[in-house]
Parts: C-alpha cells; sequence; structure tokens
C-alpha cells in the first residue's frame, strides 16, 4: 500500500518556468510533509517542510503549497534554474519520525 | 558538522553472496536508519535503531537481511545471501532526538548491483 502518491514521474521546463510537483496521501493521522531534493550520486537533502496546519509555506525560491480537505500537496520552484535539476521527492511523516516517501518526479530545467 | 558517513560506495556481487554495507552516523544522533532505495522510487525504511535498540524493524526481509548498532553509534548492515531483487542504494540516516524532519540527514549511499 503507497501511503503518498506523486505525480509527474518527469518533469522538463525551461529556465524561469515554474514546475509543479503534485502528492496526496491517505493517513490524516500525519503530522509534517516535507520535500526533499535529490541530485545523483547523493542522499536526499530537506528543501522545505510544512505542517497540515498551514496552508502555504515559502523558502527562496521553494513553495509548498498544502491542501488539508483534499490531502494533497504540491512543491513549485519559482524561476527554475539548470543547477535546479535533480529528483524531487514528497514525504509524509508519522509519528514525528517514520518516513513514507513519494515515488520522485526527475525534473529537468533545460537552459 | 560531519555528514552520515557511508561506505563503500559501490558494491558489484554475484547473486547468492554476501554484502555488508557500514554507516557512521552524526556525533550525537541517537536514531539511525537504514534504507532501501531502489531505481525509480523512493526510499523505503528498513529498520531503524535508537541507541543500539531496534524501534521498527517490520520492513527488514529477516530471513536474508540483518542489521546491527553496536555501542549506539556506527552499524552495519549485512545481506545473506543477496538476491536480483536487491539492486538499490542503500542509503543511511540519522537523526537527533525530538527534532523531527529538521534534524534528519542522509548518506550519500551505498549503491548495490547484484548479478
Amino acid at each position: 500500500q503507497q501511503q503518498v502518491k506523486q505525480s509527474p514521474q518527469s518533469l522538463i521546463v525551461q529556465k524561469g518556468g515554474i514546475p509543479i510537483i503534485n502528492c496526496a496521501y491517505e493517513n490524516t493521522a500525519f503530522d509534517y510533509f516535507p520535500w526533499y531534493q535529490q541530485f545523483p550520486g547523493k542522499g536526499p537533502a530537506l528543501l522545505i517542510a510544512i505542517r497540515p496546519d498551514v496552508s502555504e509555506k515559502k523558502e527562496g525560491r521553494f513553495t509548498i503549497s498544502f491542501n488539508k480537505s483534499a490531502k494533497q500537496f504540491s512543491l513549485h520552484i519559482m524561476d527554475s534554474q539548470p543547477g535546479d535539476s535533480a529528483t524531487y521527492f514528497c514525504a509524509a511523516i508519522y509519528n514525528f519520525n517514520k518516513f513514507y516517501f513519494g515515488s520522485g518526479t526527475k525534473l529537468n530545467v533545460k537552459p | 558538522e560531519a555528514g552520515v558517513a557511508q561506505s563503500p560506495r559501490y558494491k558489484i556481487i554475484e547473486k547468492r553472496q554476501s554484502v555488508a554495507f557500514w554507516c557512521n552516523p552524526i556525533s550525537g544522533h541517537a536514531t539511525l536508519y537504514w534504507y532501501q532505495q531502489i531505481l525509480g522510487q523512493g526510499p523505503k525504511l528498513l529498520i531503524q535503531f535508537q541507541n543500539n535498540g531496534v524501534v521498527d524493524d517490520s520492513q527488514l526481509p529477516k530471513d536474508r537481511f540483518s542489521a546491527e548498532r553496536l555501542k549506539g553509534v556506527d552499524s552495519t548492515l549485512k545481506i545473506q545471501p543477496a538476491k536480483l531483487e536487491d539492486s538499490a542504494v542503500y542509503l543511511c540516516a540519522s537523526s537527533p532526538v525530538g527534532q523531527g524532519v529538521y534534524g534528519y540527514t542522509f548518506g550519500s549511499g551505498t549503491r548495490l548491483t547484484v548479478v
């Protein structure tokens, strides 16, 4: 049973575009929703995280939008750059330390 | 602050052989996790330790996988015997108690290829 469903599987945008990655979950007991960025040969690194009682959070060019009633959340990358090309994972955290990851989105930002 | 160290970076073995991975967490991090990341998928938790005790090993295939964390610091993950479907990146992560997502740090992983 997949706890977190992520889409799309891959995404290509031009430099300056705004890629949007979506995730959906079922378990309302999750208490935190982070996004991770992973470059080839590296482990996932935390980008930004949101609590379920907040509808939006911005950190630099990264924004999480959270829709509690729809049980969905998304990552927006403003003014995307070629250096943002990586795989992005959403996750949902239960009991503050049990992570369930989405299947990942491979983003390619073309110059 | 040094990150989570893992070795080796790469390993190629034949099926039915055994293999071991090593992880050294960030100093002071009481909780240590091993994840399996199959190509094209998100990481899946295999086992979680707090100090040297197992907190969760519900997704560890115990017939072939084992892990230990002696003295509550370093950890090793072993596969014996390996199967083709074990080909994956094995990630180690650590976190201090009580910091949730913000203290959670992944290592760069060990890429295992079983042929």
